[in-house]
């Protein structure tokens, strides 16, 4: 079956840091690009970042930028997500995404379940 | 960064066809996917590329796209697809690696 798991969600306070997880399955995880896509509570989605294959080219929305780090290791099937410096508005359900092969436009195929970030006090 | 811009709801009575409709500039480049989401539940994908059903999505489910508009059609809604929805596509305003979500849809089945 094919599948992501996310995991490291939690709460953390303004300023901290956290690593969040996606373990993939049943397929051939590095032949993909990967995404993370969030979730404020009540609000609609927002792609976050995405990595090349081999990991040589990584994007992200303006509001991670030299905050968030995203990585792969491809020998274990995981996709990272390092959060520094995270804000109230960092609150949200991270799902990790497969970007779909040969789309143009693209498209996220298979997601994972999402794991929940709250950053309080 | 571009923006997609959906209406925030719709109804339709059950049986009935319904468009949701995702404007952006990025659309006259590019065509739009489609996720559906339930309360609690991640998206899944309904509609990609210019007109592609995944494995397992009802035909009732269909795209089109014209101009900067993109369109999803359900032909004979049921009660199960009351779902928010959301757009999304790459953004042509500069890297076309990066994407962009629309705002989404709120669909209520009457």
């Amino acid at each position: 079956e094919v599948q992501l798991v996310e995991s490291g969600g939690g709460l953390v306070q303004p300023g901290g840091s956290l690593r969040l997880s996606c373990a993939a399955s049943g397929f051939t995880f590095s032949s993909y690009w990967m995404s993370w896509v969030r979730q404020a509570p009540g609000k609609g989605l927002e792609w976050v970042a995405n990595i090349k294959q081999d990991g040589s080219e990584k994007y992200y929305v303006d509001s991670v930028k030299g905050r968030f780090t995203i990585s792969r290791d491809n020998a274990k099937n995981s996709l990272y997500l390092q959060m520094n410096s995270l804000r109230a508005e960092d609150t949200a359900v991270y799902y990790c995404a497969r970007e779909a092969t040969m789309v143009r436009g693209g498209a996220f195929d298979i997601w994972g379940q999402g794991t929940m970030v709250t950053v309080s006090s | 960064s571009s923006e997609l811009t959906q209406d925030p709801a719709v109804s339709v009575a059950l049986g009935q066809t319904v468009r949701i409709t995702c404007q952006g500039d990025s659309l006259r480049s590019y065509y739009a996917s489609w996720y559906q989401q339930k309360p609690g539940q991640a998206p899944v994908l309904v509609i990609y590329g210019k007109n592609n059903r995944p494995s397992g999505i009802p035909d009732r489910f269909s795209g089109s796209s014209s101009g900067n508009t993109a369109s999803l059609t359900i032909t004979g809604a049921q009660a199960e697809d009351e779902a928010d929805y959301y757009c999304n596509s790459r953004d042509s305003s500069g890297n076309h690696l990066v994407y962009v979500f629309g705002t989404g849809t709120k669909v209520t089945v009457l």
